[in-house]
């Protein structure tokens, strides 16, 4: 079993939906809880990290950890079709910097 | 912040030839790490480039198959060595200014076909 489970997708949703993208995790240590964006051929680009649990909010984009649970939300409002790209969950411990477990990713499409 | 460039961007290689990639960042960094990313799946870290001195590489490879070279604080090189098909895969050189989520930075990955 993977240490970190996304939702798999594809996602397909009209402009203006409210997307929900979500992780689960089987690793207590971890403390460290991210969302990265990846465009089609670019690398993965920081959207939001949460540190242990707790709500996070950005604009458009909130980030939800239940520690308890062991499992992580995102969710876009007003979704656009900027917005269309993969979305990987990362997370990792307080002493593994830059030693990231990733899930594998969903692939959102916003449909104009 | 930090600016990555990766060269080359994409290869299209024959089998049993090796592959070297090389990384370059506009600041001075302590932490640099390759990882993979195969078709359809998550990023997997391949190794953590130590300047000076070998790399600390994660369960699942070795020196042998993924030599790694770091001269200096900016540079890195990962080579990828005897290939298959199987080393069909972005390689994405990534850099940690600070140990923080938000100072991790990811170069823009190396596309590699092997035939």
């Amino acid at each position: 079993q993977k240490e970190v489970e996304q939702d798999p997708g594809p996602l397909s949703v009209p402009e203006g939906a409210i997307v929900s993208l979500n992780c689960t995790y089987s690793n207590s240590a971890f403390q460290y809880f991210m969302w990265y964006r990846q465009y089609s051929r670019k690398g993965p680009e920081l959207l939001m990290y949460t540190y242990s649990s707790g709500n996070k909010e950005d604009g458009r984009f909130t980030a939800q950890v239940d520690k308890s649970s062991k499992y992580i939300s995102l969710f876009i409002r007003d979704s656009q079709p900027s917005d269309s790209a993969t979305y990987l969950c990362a997370m990792r411990g307080n002493t593994n910097a830059g030693k990231s477990t990733f899930g594998d990713g969903t692939t959102l499409t916003v449909k104009p | 912040s930090a600016v990555i460039s990766q060269k080359p961007s994409r290869d299209i290689c024959q089998r049993g030839t090796s592959l070297t990639i090389q990384c370059q960042v506009d600041s001075q960094v302590t932490m640099m790490f390759w990882y993979r990313q195969q078709p359809g799946q998550s990023l997997t870290l391949i190794a953590t480039a130590n300047q000076g001195s070998e790399a600390t590489y994660e369960s699942g490879f070795v020196i042998d198959k993924f030599p790694i070279s770091r001269p200096n604080l900016t540079f890195s090189t990962l080579t990828v060595s005897n290939m298959s098909p199987e080393d069909s895969s972005i390689y994405l050189c990534s850099v940690d200014m600070a140990s923080q989520p938000e100072t991790q930075y990811f170069g823009p990955g190396t596309r590699l076909l092997v035939l």
